[in-house]
């Protein structure tokens, strides 16, 4: 069965310092892989994507995301975190058949001033 | 204003009630999704639809169905609302090509009582 796994359902971070939230796959193929940011009372917004080529991919706000394929895993990271990430973060993918995404339980980013 | 519009935003309804939950998009993309998001759970597919003649059911179609009038169209109803329907709805869609990125409404927040 098609998977995403977020472990972590809250981190928290001080402001300034680096973030990672995590996210592992299990889909079958070699899956295209996103990452969405959701802030209260809005939808998803697209932050970045990986579909191939470099393992770092960079996408809005500063946010990057780092691809291994031998772990099956897409890390999302940012090198100085804002108290404006916080907010609630979603990993999906997207299998090559390309009918659906899947997605991740979410993230809570609390980014702490 | 926005690509991918949700009518109503928010709204209760009783048990029992018909409902219907509707979507319009100006992207001009073929396929278009519904999913529910609960607390915890992320995001789960409802009902898929690839062009007005196509409709997929996803994960959890049971007690719901959808209507596609119109490319930019994509309505989802439920037929006989339960409490367990309690939950934040978003439509979402996406162009044709396998490596593109689903681009989500504001959400419509339901609450069966």
């Amino acid at each position: 069965a098609q998977s995403v796994a977020q472990p972590e359902d809250q981190v928290n971070v001080a402001e300034g310092n680096p973030l990672t939230v995590k996210c592992t796959y299990s889909v079958s193929g070699n899956p295209y892989l996103f990452w969405y940011v959701q802030y209260p009372n809005r939808g998803l917004q697209f932050l970045l994507k990986y579909i191939t080529g470099d393992n770092l991919v960079k996408g809005s706000y500063g946010f990057e995301a780092e691809f291994n394929k031998s772990q099956t895993s897409f890390h999302l990271k940012k090198p100085s975190a804002l108290v404006s990430d916080s907010a609630l973060y979603f990993c999906a993918v997207r299998d090559r058949g390309g009918n659906q995404f899947y997605f991740g339980t979410g993230t809570s980013l609390t980014v702490i001033p | 204003d926005a690509d991918v519009t949700q009518t109503p935003r928010n709204r209760i309804t009783k048990t029992g009630k018909r409902i219907m939950l509707e979507c319009s998009q100006t992207k001009g993309h073929d396929r278009m999704y519904w999913y529910r998001q609960d607390p915890g759970l992320g995001l789960r597919l409802i009902y898929y639809s690839f062009d007005v003649k196509d409709i997929n059911k996803g994960e959890i179609s049971d007690g719901y169905s959808v209507s596609r009038q119109a490319q930019a169209k994509f309505s989802l109803s439920l037929e006989s609302a339960i409490p367990n329907q309690t939950a934040l709805y978003f439509c979402a869609t996406v162009a044709g090509p396998m490596n593109t990125e689903a681009f989500f409404g504001q959400g419509t927040r339901l609450t069966v009582v």
